[in-house]
């Protein structure tokens, strides 16, 4: 089974707005971060915002923002007022108690049109 | 500036010869990692070190080889034995095992492909 998934290919947004790419995870490790990451068509691989799976509120990094279900295994990741920059894919990661490594999902191509 | 290079950005090579691809990171970290990353695969771990002279296999090794003789230095060898090695493939280094909050932090990337 997948520990990580991104159900959305492709997600189009108008400049402006905002937009909620999904992520679902599977993990029976209490101890667990999630991380998302933003990949533009140059390949590097930009760190956006962590969530612990014991931190109480959602975070928040800026124009981006995780909705954390724990009961539902969900870590959403939040763009508001969308730029053309934003235009990347984006990846859902986690890492599991004490392991170095993270897991990442097959990820979201994100296109912001003006 | 603290980061990681990776070098060459693009390598070309023929079927059948072994290929070493560049990894330094000048953060300090104590673990390295290797990834590739196909289209629509997302990355997928190929090795990783969490110290000096030890490193251990990720879900794709077969084909694969790194050493980790200095903490500055990871490189990563495709061999011959790599039936589809035309790929991306990016190099990571985060702080000690301990630390399991701290993100990883990418190179640039090298794109191989192999004819």
């Amino acid at each position: 089974a997948q520990k990580i998934t991104q159900t959305q290919p492709g997600m189009f947004v108008q400049e402006k707005e905002a937009v909620t790419l999904d992520c679902t995870y599977d993990t029976s490790d209490p101890s667990y971060g999630l991380f998302w990451y933003k990949q533009p068509s140059s390949g590097e691989m930009i760190f956006l915002i962590y969530q612990g799976s014991y931190d109480q509120q959602n975070a928040t990094e800026g124009r981006y923002s995780l909705n954390f279900q724990k009961a539902r295994k969900s870590a959403n990741l939040v763009i508001s007022a969308s730029q053309l920059g934003d235009s990347a894919m984006y990846f859902c990661a986690m890492r599991e108690g004490g392991y170095s490594t993270l897991t990442f999902g097959k990820g979201t191509m994100l296109l912001v049109s003006p | 500036d603290g980061g990681i290079t990776q070098s060459p950005k693009y390598l070309f090579r023929k079927e059948g010869q072994n290929v070493t691809l560049s990894c330094e990171q000048n953060l300090n970290h104590d673990a390295m990692y290797w990834y590739r990353q196909d289209p629509g695969q997302g990355l997928r771990l190929i090795y990783y070190s969490q110290i000096v002279n030890d490193f251990q296999k990720g879900d794709i090794a077969e084909g694969y080889s790194v050493s980790r003789e200095k903490k500055e230095s990871f490189p990563l060898t495709v061999t011959s034995a790599q039936k589809n090695p035309t790929a991306f493939y990016l190099c990571a280094s985060s702080l000690a095992k301990s630390s399991y909050n701290s993100p990883l932090h990418f190179g640039n990337g090298t794109r191989l492909t192999v004819t």
